[in-house]
């Protein structure tokens, strides 16, 4: 079964641009969360979806913005970017939303520098 | 609210000796523990989970965890420590209705 897939693996933009990244979920998922990684932050919450529903929200301003299509992929976007938005974001399927026994799989990330 | 501490920025080890990564925990009700790894430019990969039970879980790669609850610990071990596990790693939690918290990660370097 193939894994949890995020396009694109890199990213260079400039600040004031916006960025939309995609995540695929492993085939029969249908919760995805995404998560921001820094140096200095760590791992840090965004949003969960499941069926195409947002389930639950990080301390993100709302430049952060997800969706998730009826085909359990989901795509967060980023808009009027700013320096500190340059990190690793992940994306993590499992099964459900609803139980908290699921484990959370993880894509590769999409690495995003801004300039 | 959850939270999990991951005392140690930094563990060395050498090639061939037993290594523990410590982790421990706070959350109202049940906690669910995983121990995620994550190499250079790469995502997280599940290493192991608690749910409830055996209190020593068994995961990936000969990795295994103690769950302690009078401690609210979950550290994980390895008998044996292979270069191969350097690496960057992740204990969560997750309880009640919220989200997996994480924690800031502890590097393991395995010396030759």
């Amino acid at each position: 079964k193939a894994g949890v897939t995020q396009t694109p693996r890199y990213l260079i933009k400039t600040r004031g641009q916006q960025v939309t990244l995609s995540c695929s979920p492993i085939s029969g998922h249908r919760s995805v969360s995404w998560y921001q990684q820094t140096p200095g932050q760590g791992l840090q919450f965004l949003f969960e979806y499941f069926s195409e529903t947002q389930r639950n929200k990080g301390n993100f301003p709302g430049r952060f913005s997800g969706r998730q299509f009826s085909n359990s992929r989901s795509e967060m976007n980023v808009s009027t970017l700013e320096l500190g938005d340059s990190a690793l974001y992940l994306c993590a399927s499992s099964l459900t939303a609803t139980h908290r026994t699921d484990t959370q799989y993880f894509g590769p990330g999409t690495r995003l520098t801004v300039l | 609210a959850q939270s999990v501490a991951q005392p140690e920025d930094q563990v060395n080890v050498a090639e061939g000796n037993p290594l523990t990564v410590k982790c421990t925990y706070s959350v109202s009700g049940n906690p669910y523990l995983f121990w995620y790894v994550q190499y250079p430019n790469r995502g997280l990969q599940f290493l192991l989970k608690y749910i409830t039970g055996d209190n020593l879980v068994k995961g990936s790669y000969g990795f295994e965890a103690e769950f302690n609850k009078s401690q609210t610990s979950f550290h994980l071990k390895k008998p044996s420590a292979l270069v191969s596990d350097s690496a960057l790693y992740f204990c969560a939690v997750k309880g009640g209705n919220e989200k997996l918290t994480f924690g800031t990660g502890t590097r393991l370097t395995i010396i030759p």
